[in-house]
């Protein structure tokens, strides 16, 4: 079956950066992308940006542009999502999701985020 | 870009069917395949419908899927009210760049 396994929650501060990992198993990795999505607390969810397994391409969400850098590691069958300059309202949990550029299907439980001085 | 405009909340009885829309704000809700994802408290998303209609395996054939052009707008019609529907529903699109679009989320609860 189908599971993205994810990295466990961090506690960051102000100016650091984070990398969350997002291992995949039960599917061959390189025939499906990742997106990253985020919600902070309370909130909605929020568009990260997507990577190809297949051949690294990303696209990135316009906000996070210059923060955000996608990658992924095909012999582990791991995606990475690292984050720079964290503020206190990076603060959330952040999901990946295996699915093409339009659209996800199954998800990671998450990684809790927490960004504080 | 455009933005998914949902209703804050919804609740509806047990055994009724309840709707949901998403309106999207500029240009047309054909143009672009929506999601529906569906959190319940403390868990993550699950698709349960894709590409406008779409239901993945494992979802039960209560939930469906539409878009109406006319009200540029989708939809997700859960029929059968049951209590472990209560969760909040997030409608999802992209634009011409593959750029996602979420709708703010719909609470759904089942009394």
């Amino acid at each position: 079956q189908v599971q993205l396994v994810q990295s466990g929650a961090e506690v960051k501060k102000p100016g650091a950066s984070v990398k969350v990992s997002c291992k995949a198993s039960g599917y061959t990795f390189t025939s499906y992308g990742i997106s990253w999505v985020r919600q902070a607390p309370g909130q909605g969810l929020e568009w990260m940006g997507w990577i190809s397994a297949y051949n690294g391409n990303t696209n990135y969400a316009q906000k996070l542009q210059g923060r955000v850098t996608m990658t992924t590691d095909t012999s582990t069958s791991t995606a990475y999502m690292e984050l720079r300059s964290l503020r206190s309202d990076d603060t959330a949990v952040y999901y990946c999701a295996r699915g093409n550029k339009w659209q996800g299907d199954y998800w990671g439980q998450g990684t809790l985020v927490t960004v504080s001085s | 870009n455009f933005m998914l405009t949902q209703p804050h909340s919804v609740s509806e009885s047990p055994g009724k069917t309840v709707t949901i829309s998403c309106t999207r704000s500029s240009g047309s809700i054909a143009s672009n395949y929506v999601q529906w994802y569906q959190q319940r408290p403390g868990s993550s998303p699950t698709t349960v419908i894709y590409e406008d209609n779409q239901r993945p395996s494992g979802v039960p054939d209560r939930f469906s899927g539409s878009i109406d052009s006319s009200s540029n707008s989708a939809s997700l019609t859960i029929s059968g009210l049951k209590t472990e529907d209560e969760a909040d529903y997030y409608c999802q699109s992209y634009d011409s760049s593959n750029l996602w679009v979420f709708g703010g989320g719909t609470k759904l609860t089942v009394l």
